[in-house]
């Protein structure tokens, strides 16, 4: 079974700290593993996008790693800002299913989200 | 370029009414995505169409349907609202063939 799963559910940190967030995934064939930074009511944004055969990938203060031998993936945050409060999803991209009723031969499974609370 | 619209970005209806969600892809974009979102939850997905057809659907009841329009929008309605169907609804596009997808910010439903 397809699954992502993401921790810590929530986590609150000090403005200017740094901190990792944790994605474990179960899924084949995998394609790509994005993270994306959900405000409160407002739709994701996409952070990072990596691929199998890529290790890490940054984005200003945001530093996505990710390890296809044990699954797992995560998003460090360097100086942390109070605007970086947002929920934190990781998106695991299944396929492509070649022959598959699935449109386009990818299907999207999404981790329940880390919410991060920075204080000043 | 203008990215994902959705409309309206709020809405309040009583249980057993329907409602009707729009939604304007990327430019260029072809396919739309249906996710509901519940408070404190990653999105779930309702269904995809593609070419004017649903081609792809979640676990979600009759109650929910859809449309796509020949200039690739789309339309997410639901029947008979239920209070669980309270929720963030979001809409996705993405190119067929392609693994991205561009969200829009949604619209809040609260169904009382």
């Amino acid at each position: 079974k397809n699954q992502v799963e993401q921790s810590p559910q929530s986590l609150i940190i000090l403005e200017g700290k740094n901190c990792t967030l944790q994605c474990n995934y179960t899924v084949s064939p995998f394609s790509n593993l994005r993270w994306y930074k959900q405000d409160t009511g407002r739709g994701p944004v996409s952070l990072t996008i990596m691929t199998f055969s890529e290790n890490t990938k940054s984005n200003g203060r945001y530093t996505a790693t990710l390890d296809a031998d044990t699954k797992q993936s995560s998003l460090h945050i360097t100086a942390s800002q109070l605007s970086d409060s947002a929920s934190y999803i990781c998106v695991v991209m299944v396929g492509p299913n070649n022959g598959a009723k699935e449109g386009g031969g990818f299907k999207t499974i999404f981790g329940a989200g880390t919410r991060l609370f920075v204080k000043a | 370029d203008a990215g994902v619209t959705q409309s309206p970005t709020h809405l309040i209806k009583t249980r057993g009414q329907q409602v009707t969600l729009r939604c304007s892809p990327k430019s260029g974009h072809d396919t739309v995505s249906w996710y509901q979102q519940a408070l404190g939850q990653g999105p779930q997905f309702i269904f995809q169409y593609y070419e004017e057809e649903e081609r792809q659907r979640g676990n979600f009841p009759d109650r929910f349907s859809g449309h796509q329009f020949p200039n690739y929008s789309s339309e997410l309605n639901v029947n008979a609202l239920l209070l669980g169907d309270s929720a963030l609804y979001l809409c996705a596009s993405s190119l067929e063939g392609r693994s991205g997808y561009t969200f829009g910010s949604g619209t809040r439903l609260t169904v009382v």
